[in-house]
């Protein structure tokens, strides 16, 4: 069956450090994979697409791997701050549409 | 104004009741999509339209009825609604495959 796996804890780090997310996925074979960001009682919000011909996208203190052998996408988020706190999802493109996983919540300490 | 609307916000109702949620985008995409989001689960496809004349079930679409009225007009319809459709209710648009734009969601509520 399909399956989109994200970090299955949230994550709590200090202010500055470089946050890291994982989205593995299973019986899936994406064009293109996509990146939100959702705060509490509010609808996702894009933050970055990368297909399945790149290997790194970039955008500020973003940046996003795919890697299509392992079937794992991963997020990061440099020199973190207060403000990057809520949940970050992934999404597959499936079939013309998105599936998306389930979420990690990312708390940034001051 | 905002590119997506959704109406009600919030909405509380009985079992068996009928209820329809409203989306509007003034976007100007041809696709629109339905969801809901429950904790842990993540969002779920129930209805998607890639134009005014396409509609298609995604996952989780039984008990659930779309309507494509216009380009920029897509409503969800519970025709007999039951607790475990409780949930929080987003509607998307996009343009071809590229990024989708979310309401600000309905937070239903069937008791």
């Amino acid at each position: 069956s399909q399956k989109i796996e994200q970090n299955s804890e949230a994550l709590n780090i200090q202010e500055g450090k470089t946050a890291t997310l994982t989205c593995n996925y299973t019986n899936y074979s994406p064009a293109y994979l996509q990146w939100y960001r959702q705060d509490p009682g509010r609808g996702p919000v894009f933050l970055l697409l990368i297909r399945e011909n790149e290997k790194e996208k970039r955008k500020e203190r973003l940046k996003v791997t795919f890697d299509t052998t392992l079937k794992q996408s991963l997020f990061h988020i440099t020199a973190s701050q207060p403000a990057d706190s809520a949940t970050y999802l992934c999404a597959l493109e499936d079939d013309y549409k998105l599936s998306f996983g389930a979420g990690t919540t990312v708390t940034v300490r001051a | 104004d905002a590119d997506v609307t959704q109406t009600p916000r919030n909405r509380i109702t009985k079992t068996g009741k009928r209820i329809m949620l409203e989306c509007s985008q003034t976007k100007g995409h041809d696709r629109m999509y339905w969801y809901r989001q429950d904790p842990g689960l993540g969002l779920r496809l129930i209805y998607y339209s890639f134009d005014v004349k396409d509609i298609n079930k995604g996952e989780i679409s039984d008990g659930y009825s779309v309507s494509r009225q216009a380009q920029a007009k897509f409503s969800l319809s519970l025709e007999s609604a039951i607790p475990n459709q409780t949930a929080l209710y987003f509607c998307a648009t996009s343009d071809m495959e590229d990024e989708q734009y979310f309401g600000p969601g309905t937070r239903l509520t069937v008791t």
